[in-house]
């Protein structure tokens, strides 16, 4: 079945201990997003990209980063986690064309920070 | 920037009640999504509505999108326990290639 796939499902680091969570996709969609979720909160967006163009949201920490060396594959970075940064990272994909932009998104990878 | 208001944050209702969310945006929208979220689950996509004044219904959930559209809302008709979780609606404005989601409601449906 296609698919977005996030590993790992959950994420323990130290503060300050550089982490990278990964998100791939079977669906061959062109745009890829990252969401931060916390308790109770709706997704927050940290980026996007289109295709290989990155957008980073006005918002989003230097501390979070991303890289999409392929179409199926997308990370994020967190160069120094802080205790704020604890909360679900959710991956979504979609098909920007014919006025869709559908958004599917995977199971989410849970970060502790310690 | 856009904003896109949900209301109620919460809502506890007896299985077989109706229930209702509503969504409202401060911009006009091109589209409104509207994502299902149970407990320790991911959004999941339920529908998409385009046209202004736009109604689709899927078995016991209607939604709808305003004339202007710049609301929107989700009606459920007798709840069921497996209708518990957080509804999203997540709008999109014209010139922009991302979704605003709301701050979700989420639903309590006891037996």
């Amino acid at each position: 079945d296609a698919m977005v796939i996030q590993n790992p499902r959950y994420q323990v680091t130290q503060f300050g201990k550089p982490v990278t969570l990964s998100c791939s996709q079977t669906l061959n969609h062109n745009v890829m997003y990252w969401y931060q979720q916390k308790s109770s909160q709706a997704p927050k967006l940290l980026f996007h990209y289109y295709d290989k163009d990155f957008n980073n949201e006005a918002d989003t920490p230097d501390n979070f980063q991303s890289r999409r060396p392929n179409t199926s594959f997308c990370f994020l970075d967190i160069r120094s986690p802080g205790l704020g940064d604890a909360a679900m990272y959710l991956c979504a994909t979609s098909r920007v064309d014919r006025g869709t932009d559908t958004q599917y998104f995977g199971p989410g990878t849970r970060l502790t920070v310690l | 920037g856009q904003q896109v208001m949900q209301i109620p944050q919460y809502q506890h209702v007896q299985e077989g009640e109706d229930f209702t969310t509503y969504c409202n945006s401060s911009t006009t929208l091109s589209n409104i999504q509207w994502y299902k979220q149970r407990p320790g689950g991911h959004p999941v996509f339920l529908i998409q509505l385009v046209k202004s004044g736009e109604v689709k219904k899927q078995k016991r959930l209607t939604f709808q999108f305003g004339e202007a559209k710049k609301n929107s809302s989700l009606h459920i008709t007798a709840t069921q326990t497996t209708d518990v979780g957080t509804y999203f609606c997540a709008g999109r404005s014209p010139g922009y290639s991302t979704l605003t989601f709301g701050k979700g409601t989420m639903l309590l449906v006891s037996p």
